[in-house]
C-alpha cells in the first residue's frame, strides 16, 4: 500500500484480556517503530526493528507486551492481560532505514485501544 | 519527555494571522522533525531539520533549527483553518532511530 497501515483502528478489551495490534509498513522500509499515546504521557516510544530484529526494547513498559516482525514486513504487538492503564493510541511507524538520520519515519493511523 | 518541550501549549488564533510554536531541547539534536496530527489520525509529516541554520518551508508553513541545534521554531503565515491541529515535534538523539516527541501545541484557528 502507499502508506503505513494499522488494524483494527479501534479496539475494547475487557481487562485481563490479551490483544493483538497489528502494523503492516510501507513497502521497502526496513526500519518499524511502536509507538504510544496517552493523555497524560504524551507520545512515547515503545520498541523498533530493523529487519525482524528488535535492538531496542526500552520503551516497552512491562512483560506484558511484547511484539514481533516477521519477513521483514508485517509487526504485531502483543499486550497479555491488559490493564485500564494500557488505554491509548497504539501508532507505528517506519522508515527505509534505521542507521540513517536522515530517514524520516511515517506514521499509521494508530489503534485507539480502550481497556474497561 | 523534559528532554524537549514545546511551548505554547495551546494556541488560538484568528484567521489570518502569523503564529510561533517553539521547540526546546536540553542537549543537540542529531535531527528535528515537525508532525502535524488531527484528532483521531495519525501523525503527517511535515519537516526535518539537521544542519544549525538550517530553514525550510512548505506553502505557509517554515521551520527553523538555531545554530547551536537545541531549539527550533515552526511558523505559519497567513494562518487558515485547514492548520489546525496538533504540531509535535520529535527529536532525533541518536543519528537515527526512535524520536523523543516533545508533548504537542493544539491549534485552533478561528474563521
Amino acid at each position: 500500500g502507499a502508506g503505513v497501515s494499522q488494524s483494527p483502528s479501534n479496539k475494547v478489551t475487557e481487562k485481563g484480556k490479551d490483544v493483538e495490534l497489528r502494523c503492516d509498513p510501507i513497502s521497502g522500509h526496513t526500519a518499524l517503530y511502536w509507538y504510544r499515546q496517552s493523555l497524560g504521557q504524551g507520545l512515547e516510544f515503545l520498541i523498533y526493528f530493523q529487519g525482524n530484529s528488535a535492538p531496542d526494547k526500552s520503551g516497552l513498559p512491562s512483560d506484558r507486551f511484547s511484539a514481533e516482525r516477521t519477513g521483514g514486513s508485517v509487526s504485531t504487538l502483543t499486550i497479555q492481560r491488559t490493564q485500564q492503564e494500557d488505554s491509548a493510541v497504539y501508532l507505528c511507524a517506519s522508515s527505509l532505514a534505521y542507521t540513517r538520520s536522515t530517514d524520516t519515519q511515517y506514521f499509521g493511523p494508530g489503534t485507539r485501544l480502550t481497556v474497561l | 519527555s523534559q528532554e524537549l518541550e514545546q511551548s505554547p501549549q495551546s494556541l488560538i488564533v484568528q484567521e489570518g494571522k502569523n503564529l510561533t510554536i517553539n521547540c526546546t531541547s536540553s542537549k543537540t539534536l542529531y535531527g528535528l522533525y515537525w508532525y502535524k496530527q488531527k484528532y483521531g489520525e495519525g501523525l503527517i509529516f511535515l519537516m526535518m531539520l539537521q544542519k544549525g541554520g538550517e530553514e525550510k518551508s512548505h506553502e505557509k508553513i517554515t521551520a527553523k533549527l538555531d545554530e547551536k541545534k537545541q531549539q527550533s521554531s515552526l511558523h505559519i503565515t497567513a494562518s487558515q483553518p485547514s492548520h489546525a491541529g496538533i504540531y509535535l515535534c520529535g527529536a532525533d538523539y541518536n543519528q537515527g532511530g526512535k524520536l523523543i516527541f516533545g508533548q504537542g501545541t493544539e491549534l485552533s484557528v478561528k474563521p
